[in-house]
């Protein structure tokens, strides 16, 4: 298995819905990562989980809430939600060696409203 | 404050001939530099990566070149295809697992007939 998995693929949410993104890997990658992308810009990390630990999180509002509850799973809690926060919401793996790059889900195509 | 700009915002070339993308940085010393390919609604698809300590690596119909003096990257598509259209985005990362992955500006590469 050499994918990075997402659900749901589009969401949409009230401004004042809780709901989570779902990210699973089974490649043995023991790091992963949140990225958020607006239309026709470059993917902006979140937040970085290294051995299941959140090792960088890019002052990222607290209505999201990153959990990494094993090696193969990450999730993002959204909460309380603003209509800019509306983007692509791509997750992501590496090995410990990055030769091989960064494998990237297809992403979550997120409305808030 | 880190920088990495792709020169162009969007590159047209007929098919057969090669496209060169570049990628400058500045304020940073990368481990790595990696490229890639991102079709619209899609996930980055990873192409290339190349060390600090190389200065050219090939893949098939792919160059890339790395001049940490110049801190710039040329990546060439030779005999381009209408299949290569799509959006090339570079990264620079470090060594370490969980490394910081930070992506530039994008272009946009349409190859027509």
């Amino acid at each position: 298995d050499t994918e990075v998995t997402q659900t749901p693929k589009h969401l949409v949410m009230g401004m004042t819905n809780k709901k989570s993104l779902k990210c699973e890997q089974h490649m043995g990658h023991r790091a992963m990562y949140w990225y958020k992308q607006k239309a026709k810009k470059p993917p902006e990390l979140m937040f970085v989980y290294s051995y299941e630990k959140l090792s960088i999180n890019e002052s990222v509002p607290s209505r999201f809430s990153p959990e990494c509850p094993n090696s193969s799973l990450l999730n993002l809690h959204l909460h309380a939600l603003q209509p800019e926060d509306s983007a692509l919401y791509l997750c992501a793996s590496s090995q410990d060696k990055q030769y091989y790059g960064y494998t990237f889900g297809s992403g979550t195509r997120l409305t808030v409203v | 404050s880190q920088k990495i700009e792709q020169n162009s915002e969007a590159l047209n070339i007929q098919e057969g001939k090669t496209a060169t993308l570049t990628c400058n940085y500045t304020n940073y010393s990368p481990a790595y530099l990696q490229w890639y390919r991102q079709d619209p609604g899609r996930g980055p698809v990873f192409l290339l990566l190349i060390r600090e300590n190389e200065k050219e690596k090939r893949k098939e119909r792919l160059k890339v070149t790395f001049d940490t003096t110049l801190k710039q990257s040329l990546f060439h598509i030779t005999a381009s295809q209408p299949a290569d259209s799509a959006t090339y985005l570079c990264a620079l990362s470090n060594t370490g697992t969980a490394s910081k992955l930070t992506f530039g500006t994008g272009t946009r590469l349409q190859v027509t007939l």
